[in-house]
């Protein structure tokens, strides 16, 4: 059973178009990560986020924390095939990861 | 490349049969993670360690799992009498806690075992 709530469990879209994957939890948590997975490998890390209400912007990535540090969004500008993945949120509480169950985004050329 | 690193990649396997993965973390990182994660779903919490301490297990860490850290560096989890249930892949994570600080920090991780378990 998974703490986080992730949505869309799927999103396929064109090359250039915009996306927003969200990352939802009755909990709150000292600080939450976002993640990259490609199939066969480990989870990469794209941000953590630690205080409510923050915005972190990676180029085309911009990463919310909401302000009761309960969900964040992640959303991606002009989105390209490289940013084909499975994206993963992490809440951090306790000394371990609560993962949810991840968004798998394909980007079509 | 100095990322957490896991050997094998991959390992395929008898029922019944024991078997034993190894986890190098980041150089200086004191705490490491493992973490199971199947098809569809996200990685799962099952241990970690700071330094040589084991510190928490979870309940899904049955007793024919058993993970070490002799040194604080590399770690082992080891399954013994597999079963088909426990086809996965096993991930490996490390992090830097300041000492004199509580609380959680950014995990890196590894590219992960994958096991098949037969």
């Amino acid at each position: 059973t998974q703490l986080l709530e992730q949505s869309p469990q799927f999103l396929s879209i064109q090359e250039g178009e915009n996306l927003t994957v969200y990352c939802n939890s009755s909990s709150v948590f000292s600080s939450l990560q976002w993640y990259r997975q490609e199939p066969g490998e480990g989870p990469v890390l794209l941000v953590t986020v630690v205080t409510g209400g923050e915005v972190k912007k990676l180029k085309r990535l911009t990463f919310q924390f909401g302000d009761a540090r309960k969900d964040s969004s992640l959303h991606i500008t002009a989105a390209q095939p490289g940013d084909t993945g499975l994206y993963l949120c992490a809440g951090a509480g306790g000394g371990k990861l609560q993962f949810g169950a991840g968004t798998q985004v394909v980007v079509t050329p | 490349d100095t990322g957490v690193s896991q050997n094998p990649r991959h390992k395929i396997t008898k029922r019944g049969q024991n078997v034993t993965f190894r986890c190098d973390p980041i150089s200086e990182h004191n705490r490491l993670y493992w973490y199971r994660q199947t098809l569809g779903q996200g990685p799962e919490f099952l241990t970690y360690f700071q330094n040589e301490a084991q510190l928490e297990k979870s309940r899904l860490l049955s007793d024919r799992f058993s993970a070490e850290r002799p040194k604080g560096s590399f770690s082992t989890l080891e399954i013994q009498r597999t079963e088909q249930g426990d086809s996965a892949m096993y991930l490996c994570a490390s992090s830097l806690l300041p000492s004199g600080r509580a609380g959680t920090d950014t995990q890196y991780f590894g590219p992960g075992t994958r096991l098949t378990v037969l």
